[in-house]
C-alpha cells in the first residue's frame, strides 16, 4: 500500500505570494492533518479534515487555510507569504476522525525569500 | 491543556550503549502518548504507542517505553545503540481537547547522535 504523498516536496516563493500545497492520503484514509515544523517553533498542529470538513483548527493566522476533496486529497494554502513561513509541511493520514495512529508524509519544503 | 517537554536536544551515545530519551507530559484528561523518529529530510516515522493499555510498550527497532502516571513520564529505551538509530526523536502526547477533538501535541525534539 503506497504511503502518505506530498507534493511538491520543495518550493521557494517571495513574500507577499501565497501557495497551495497537496497531500494524498493512504488508500482508505479518511482523515489528513497537517503540520508546520520550524526549527524555533517545533511541530505545530495547523488542522484536520475528515469527510470534507475542517473538523480541528490549531492556533494559526487565517491566512492559513485548507480543504479536502471527495477522495480524501488535501490541499493546503497559504496566502501573503511572509518569511516567518519557511517550514517543513507535513500531512498525516488516518482512518478515522482523531485517530489515535497518523501516518506521515515526506513533507513539503516552503522557503519563503 | 497538554504538554510535553523533551529533556536534552542532544543526547550522544556510543553504538552498543543504552539509548534513554525522556519525555515528561502535562495532560489533564488520560492521554495517549506516542513517540515518532524521523530522519533527514523525510517524515515522521511511529515507533510506539501508550493507549492506556500496558504500561510497558515495545515498538519497532528494539525500541520501548514506559508510562508511569506518577512521574508523568513516557521515556523512550533501546538497551543497544546502533548506528541507524542516528535520527531526531519526537514524543508526542494526544489529548481531548475543549473542542471534543484530539490533535497531537508534540515536543521539541531530541537528537540522537550515535558514536562509532
Amino acid at each position: 500500500k503506497a504511503g502518505v504523498t506530498q507534493t511538491p516536496r520543495y518550493l521557494i516563493k517571495t513574500r507577499g505570494q501565497q501557495v497551495t500545497l497537496s497531500c494524498s492520503p493512504i488508500s482508505g484514509h479518511r482523515s489528513v492533518s497537517w503540520y508546520q515544523q520550524t526549527p524555533g517553533q517545533g511541530l505545530q498542529f495547523l488542522f484536520e479534515y475528515f469527510s470534507e470538513t475542517q473538523r480541528n483548527k490549531g492556533n494559526f493566522p487565517g491566512r492559513f487555510s485548507g480543504r479536502q476533496f471527495s477522495n480524501s486529497r488535501s490541499e493546503m494554502n497559504v496566502s501573503t507569504l511572509e518569511l516567518g513561513d519557511s517550514a517543513l509541511y507535513l500531512c498525516a493520514s488516518s482512518l478515522a476522525l482523531g485517530s489515535n495512529e497518523q501516518f506521515f508524509g515526506p513533507g513539503t519544503r516552503l522557503t519563503v525569500l | 491543556a497538554q504538554s510535553v517537554t523533551q529533556l536534552g536536544s542532544h543526547v550522544s551515545v556510543s553504538e552498543g550503549a543504552l539509548v534513554l530519551l525522556r519525555c515528561n507530559y502535562s495532560s489533564s484528561v488520560p492521554p495517549y502518548l506516542f513517540w515518532y523518529v524521523q530522519y533527514p529530510n523525510q517524515g515522521l516515522q511511529l515507533l510506539l504507542k501508550y493507549t492506556s493499555a500496558a504500561t510497558l510498550v515495545k515498538g519497532i527497532n528494539g525500541f520501548e517505553a514506559e508510562f508511569k502516571k506518577s512521574e508523568t513520564s513516557f521515556h523512550l529505551t533501546k538497551p543497544s545503540a546502533h548506528m541507524s538509530d542516528a535520527a531526531e526523536y519526537f514524543c508526542a502526547v494526544s489529548a481531548l481537547g475543549d473542542t471534543g477533538r484530539r490533535a497531537l501535541t508534540f515536543g521539541s525534539g531530541t537528537r540522537l547522535q550515535v558514536q562509532p
